[in-house]
């Protein structure tokens, strides 16, 4: 199983509304990214977590809460978002180390209103 | 032919040519590189990846050429296919511990 699984796939939120987004994987991979991407822009960076820590956080406004409750599943919690915010969300798994071939989900449409 | 603008760079191909995608990247201490293909509404999908002791490495129809001096990385795709339309992502392993960072992309577009 070479999968990453992100739900939901489409979500519509309003800037008052708190939601999260889910990710798995069954690699046994210890390392789990959240990304972030805009129309025709690159994907951007925002948490790393390996051996389910917090390693790296990109300087992500706190309305973005991820977390890792176990090895296999990640999550971003969302709350007080803005328009600005809309974007696909990427969650990426690779083994820990550097070096380390990622794999990504299919992504979260989010769009806040 | 090749177009920056505004948008993402853009290659344009005839079916059966080879491609050539290029990438400068940033950090100089990266040691780890691969190349993403993204189709439309579809994660980044793993294509080929080189260490920073290696200058090229080949995959099935894909090469990958490191030039550490300069900091650039190119993608060749031999006998281009429609199914290669897509944009094209290089992402560098920069200055830390699992720290992927991509370049800006270029869509690639085959023409019949």
């Amino acid at each position: 199983d070479t999968e990453v699984t992100q739900t939901p796939k489409h979500l519509v939120m309003g800037m008052t509304n708190k939601k999260s987004l889910k990710c798995e994987q069954h690699m046994g991979h210890r390392a789990m990214y959240w990304y972030k991407q805009k129309a025709k822009k690159p994907p951007e960076l925002m948490f790393v977590y390996s051996y389910e820590k917090l390693s790296i956080n990109e300087s992500v406004p706190s309305r973005f809460s991820p977390e890792c409750p176990n090895s296999s599943l990640l999550n971003l919690h969302l709350h007080a978002l803005q328009p600005e915010d809309s974007a696909l969300y990427l969650c990426a798994s690779s083994q820990d180390g550097r070096g380390a071939e990622a794999f990504f989900g299919q992504g979260t449409r989010l769009t806040v209103v | 032919g090749e177009s920056v603008g505004l948008h993402l760079p853009t290659l344009s191909v005839q079916e059966g040519d080879n491609s050539i995608i290029n990438c400068a990247y940033s950090n100089s201490a990266s040691d780890y590189f691969i190349w993403y293909k993204q189709e439309s509404g579809k994660g980044p999908q793993f294509i080929i990846d080189i260490r920073s002791n290696m200058d090229k490495r080949q995959g099935q129809r894909v090469t990958v050429l490191l030039n550490k001096t300069v900091k650039h990385l190119s993608l060749q795709i031999a006998a281009t296919q429609p199914g290669d339309s897509a944009v094209y992502f290089c992402a560098e392993n920069s200055g830390g511990y699992n720290k992927l960072i991509f370049g800006a992309g270029t869509r690639l577009a085959v023409h019949p």
